[in-house]
């Protein structure tokens, strides 16, 4: 059983609708990233929570918005989106390096929510 | 500028032989992290095997082995046995410096690894 959950999995919204991506790990981790992944592109990371400081990736679009009400619980916040923005939306965790936990730092992954928007 | 390359858009394999899934990386750190990811169709990414910059043996996890070559940036990830089960995208991604977060972690494009019954 993954220790990082999303919801939901599957989202189909218009261009107007305004919808949000859920994330939660029950790893104990202290950082949790959004990543985006299109047909055909590399994993795209979108946006970095560690210790409530949030590291932006400047090329995000401001219709993505990510909070991070502690340190078990992501959310992306969607809004007038574009067709383009299709795609799975992976949410990851992991344990900062030198503390307890992660061997490696490694970074673990939920299911993914599959958004299509029309 | 790719910090990854995954040169195999695609691969086969027949069932119980061993495939190597090819990386080369690009970087300017002395301090950095390898790593193998599988993605099932099911979307999940799993963690397979991690090889640090400072480690001076090869990875090895079960039937998966990395093949570290440090002076030629590669870390070509090696199974053995191949098993149906098998059949997923392959993901190398690397982790740039010490004590970063993830603002440093790229993912290569993939392979997509199929396994022939």
């Amino acid at each position: 059983e993954t220790g990082v959950t999303q919801t939901p999995r599957h989202l189909v919204m218009g261009m107007t609708n305004k919808k949000s991506l859920k994330c939660e790990q029950h790893l104990g981790h202290n950082a949790m990233y959004w990543y985006k992944q299109s047909a055909k592109k590399p994993l795209e990371l979108m946006f970095v929570y560690s210790l409530e400081e949030r590291v932006e990736n400047n090329s995000v679009p401001s219709r993505f918005s990510p909070e991070c009400p502690n340190s078990s619980h992501l959310f992306l916040h969607l809004h007038t989106l574009q067709p383009e923005d299709s795609a799975l939306y992976l949410c990851a965790s992991s344990q900062i390096k030198g503390t307890s936990g992660g061997a490696y730092n490694e970074q673990f992954f939920g299911p993914g929510t599959r958004l299509t928007v029309l | 500028a790719q910090k990854i390359t995954q040169t195999q858009p695609g691969m086969f394999v027949q069932e119980k032989e061993a495939v190597t899934l090819d990386c080369t990386y690009d970087t300017s750190d002395q301090s950095y992290g390898l790593f193998w990811y599988k993605q099932p169709s099911s979307g999940e990414m799993i963690f397979l095997i991690y090889q640090g910059s400072y480690d001076e043996q090869n990875a090895t996890e079960g039937r998966y082995s990395l093949n570290f070559q440090k002076a030629r940036k590669s870390a070509n990830l090696v199974i053995s046995a191949s098993q149906l089960g098998d059949s997923a995208m392959y993901f190398c991604a690397m982790r740039e410096g010490s004590g970063n977060y993830g603002q440093n972690f790229v993912f290569g494009p993939g392979t997509r690894l199929s396994v022939l019954p």
